[in-house]
């Protein structure tokens, strides 16, 4: 069965540091992965994802993740962390159609 | 460039009465599901559907019924809510590629 875990709940941040926000999954055939960001009272939408082209994968807002399968990881990075960036984040798997399946998510926040 | 639309977007009901939420989107996607978020917990699938006709149950499916008689809608019937059900639930359409899901703005739901 597939599965997310997001380590942390909660990640405060500097204004300008670095943010790393981790994602591990599991998979018994080589998965999709995704990265949604939530802004306070709004939808999910889409950072990036990894559909078995490049590991390194650019997204939006300057973020960005790498897949590595021996480490069956998809940690989402950005180099220098903007107010406008506090908001919860989603890693997801799919590997049947559709079907997402969720981490916890964790929170972002960034301190002046 | 509607997308996912869904309606409505709060809603207080009584325990034991019913509703259905709406869900429409206009990208031609066979896939079709419904979450609902609640904190901590990150976003359980309630229902989904791969078709017109074709509908199944996912991690949560108690309490609610879903159907999926066009490509376009994928309403979801609570059919005597409970205060377990408060909560917010999204709406998401994909195509069965496995390229990452389209969500709508959410529905609030309290029940009381």
């Amino acid at each position: 069965a597939q599965s997310v875990t997001q380590l942390g709940s909660h990640v405060s941040v500097s204004e300008g540091a670095l943010v790393l926000l981790r994602c591990n999954y599991s998979s018994s055939v080589p998965p999709y992965l995704f990265w949604y960001v939530q802004y306070p009272n709004q939808g999910l939408q889409l950072l990036l994802k990894y559909t078995s082209a490049a590991t390194l994968v650019k997204g939006i807002n300057g973020f960005e993740a790498e897949f590595k399968k021996s480490e069956t990881s998809f940690h989402l990075t950005k180099p220098s962390a903007h107010m406008s960036d506090a908001a919860e984040y989603f890693c997801a798997v799919n590997n049947q159609g559709g079907k997402l399946i969720f981490g916890q998510g964790t929170e972002l926040s960034v301190k002046p | 460039n509607a997308g996912v639309t869904q309606t409505p977007k709060f809603q207080v009901l009584k325990t034991g009465q019913s509703m259905t939420l709406q869900c429409a989107q206009d990208m031609n996607h066979e896939y079709m599901s419904w979450y609902r978020q609640d904190p901590g917990m990150g976003l359980r699938l309630i229902h989904y559907s791969v078709g017109a006709g074709i509908t199944d149950q996912g991690e949560v499916p108690n309490g609610y019924n879903v159907s999926r008689s066009t490509t376009e809608d994928f309403p979801l019937r609570l059919l005597s809510a409970a205060p377990s059900q408060t909560s917010v639930y999204f709406c998401a359409s994909s195509d069965l590629g496995g390229r990452g899901a389209f969500f709508g703005q959410g529905t609030r739901l309290t029940v009381v």
